[in-house]
């Protein structure tokens, strides 16, 4: 079954610094996407990929997805205490065409200030 | 409101009762998705409608779990005999066709259960 994986787990930046997170499938990624979520709140969307090589960027936070290593980025510029939570990934199901998606584990992010 | 909404937020309940959590997601979606959250991970697939129909319950861990959405809107999801190890967030989610790799999905806030 596929598994996605995120790296790292947690992290504590300070204000203003840059940060990435890592996101690896173990299978094929037809279309990554990017979710932020506070504790006790659902998920917020914020960005959807679907083609190798294409990146997107919505205000400090940019993703990539690189379809040969499997593997999407998300990247923060100059954090900010608003940009902390939990950031997940998913990915649709390789086993079926039905949108179900499948996550990471997350990584937690506290910045700061 | 224009969101995903669930109810309750919180539920508590006792070993071996049956449960319901509601979902009404937004107007028009006509795929539906039910994910569970254990705490420090992912959330993980239980079950996706499209329509009134449940299109792939391939996720929902037995037959204590069912899913029901009649009228192709408002879904429910029961737990019968609830066991200390049902306890997570209970999400759900929308999608305007829940084709796979282009459409959102759209989350509620979740229910948390407890079973105690």
């Amino acid at each position: 079954s596929q598994e996605l994986e995120q790296s790292p787990q947690s992290l504590i930046v300070q204000e203003g610094k840059n940060l990435t997170i890592n996101c690896t499938s173990s299978k094929t990624l037809y279309g990554l996407y990017w979710y932020k979520q506070k504790y006790g709140e659902g998920l917020i969307f914020l960005m959807m990929l679907q083609k190798g090589g294409e990146e997107k960027s919505h205000e400090k936070i940019t993703a990539k997805l690189d379809e040969k290593k499997q593997q999407s980025s998300l990247h923060i510029t100059a954090s900010q205490p608003s940009h902390a939570g939990i950031y997940l990934c998913g990915a649709p199901s390789t086993s079926s065409n039905t949108g179900k998606l499948i996550f990471g584990q997350g990584t937690t992010l506290q910045v700061k200030p | 409101g224009a969101g995903v909404s669930q109810t309750p937020s919180n539920k508590v309940t006792e070993k071996g009762k049956y449960v319901e959590l509601r979902c009404d997601p937004i107007s028009g979606h006509t795929a539906l998705y039910w994910y569970r959250q254990s705490l420090g991970q992912g959330p993980e697939f239980l079950i996706y409608f499209q329509g009134t129909g449940a299109a792939d319950d391939s996720g929902l861990p037995n037959d204590r779990f069912f899913a029901v959405r009649p009228e192709g809107s408002v879904s429910t999801l029961k737990i019968q005999r609830t066991e200390r190890g049902d306890s997570a967030v209970y999400l759900c989610a929308s999608s305007p066709s829940g084709l796979a790799g282009g459409n959102e999905q759209f989350f509620g806030p979740g229910t948390r259960l407890t079973v105690l």
